[in-house]
């Protein structure tokens, strides 16, 4: 697809279970970054990758999330034990070599914990 | 603080009438501003980009105006039509910096 893409497009689970989700960037880009939106704010910055490697991991919440990145591609973001907090929906972006202003995001995943 | 922040933050306009969106930034060595448009339920999509020596800018009927001196940038919406109901996201991009600044949106509504 010409996009970026990402899956479930929703998902409902029960607080203390694991998620994982997923983003497929657009082909080509190298960079690639999640983001969580809540209800009402804006971007939430989790982390950034650079190939394969995350070189700015900081603004992950807690060690309860987790994310990888393998073939300079897909990525999955892992929630551990998750909590009602976490509801949100969680975004997905990638950018060409040079031009990390340039993010394209995908349409998210939409988390609720019930 | 947020570096960004926009208003107002939200708005109700009747369909045919024109908007106008405020960012003001503190984001800094400056490198370019974007404004996004999300949907309800949609990833933000890109309107418009402005560097430093960019004034204004046009994509169909949204115009966006910055001034880097006073660090302020405007979106301008002109003869609203009901797709325009969504949340503008104001962007701000540092030099050296491959985070990006996100202000929280303004939410318009507009009504027939």
């Amino acid at each position: 697809g010409a996009g970026v893409s990402q899956s479930p497009s929703n998902k409902v689970t029960e607080k203390g279970k694991d998620v994982e989700l997923r983003c497929d960037p657009i082909s080509g880009h190298t960079a690639l970054y999640w983001y969580r939106q809540s209800l009402g704010q804006g971007l939430e910055f989790l982390i950034y990758f650079q190939g394969n490697s995350a070189p700015d991991k900081s603004g992950l919440p807690s060690d309860r999330f987790s994310a990888e990145r393998t073939g300079g591609s897909v990525s999955t973001l892992t929630i551990q034990r998750t909590q009602q907090e976490d509801s949100a929906v969680y975004l997905c972006a990638s950018s060409r070599p040079g031009t990390e202003y340039e993010q394209y995001f995908g349409p998210g995943t939409r988390l609720t914990v019930t | 603080k947020n570096q960004v922040e926009q208003s107002p933050q939200s708005l109700i306009i009747l369909e045919g009438k024109n908007c106008t969106l405020q960012c003001n930034y503190t984001v800094s060595p400056f490198s370019n501003l974007r404004w996004y448009k999300q949907d309800t339920g949609r990833g933000p999509v890109s309107l418009t980009i402005m560097t430093f020596s960019e004034n204004t800018k046009s994509n169909g009927r949204y115009t966006a105006t910055l001034d880097a001196d006073t660090k302020q940038s405007s979106l301008h919406i002109t003869a609203s039509q009901l797709s325009d109901s969504a949340s503008y996201i104001c962007v701000v991009s540092s030099y050296g910096n491959n985070r990006l600044a996100f202000g929280k949106g303004n939410q318009v509504v507009v009504i027939p």
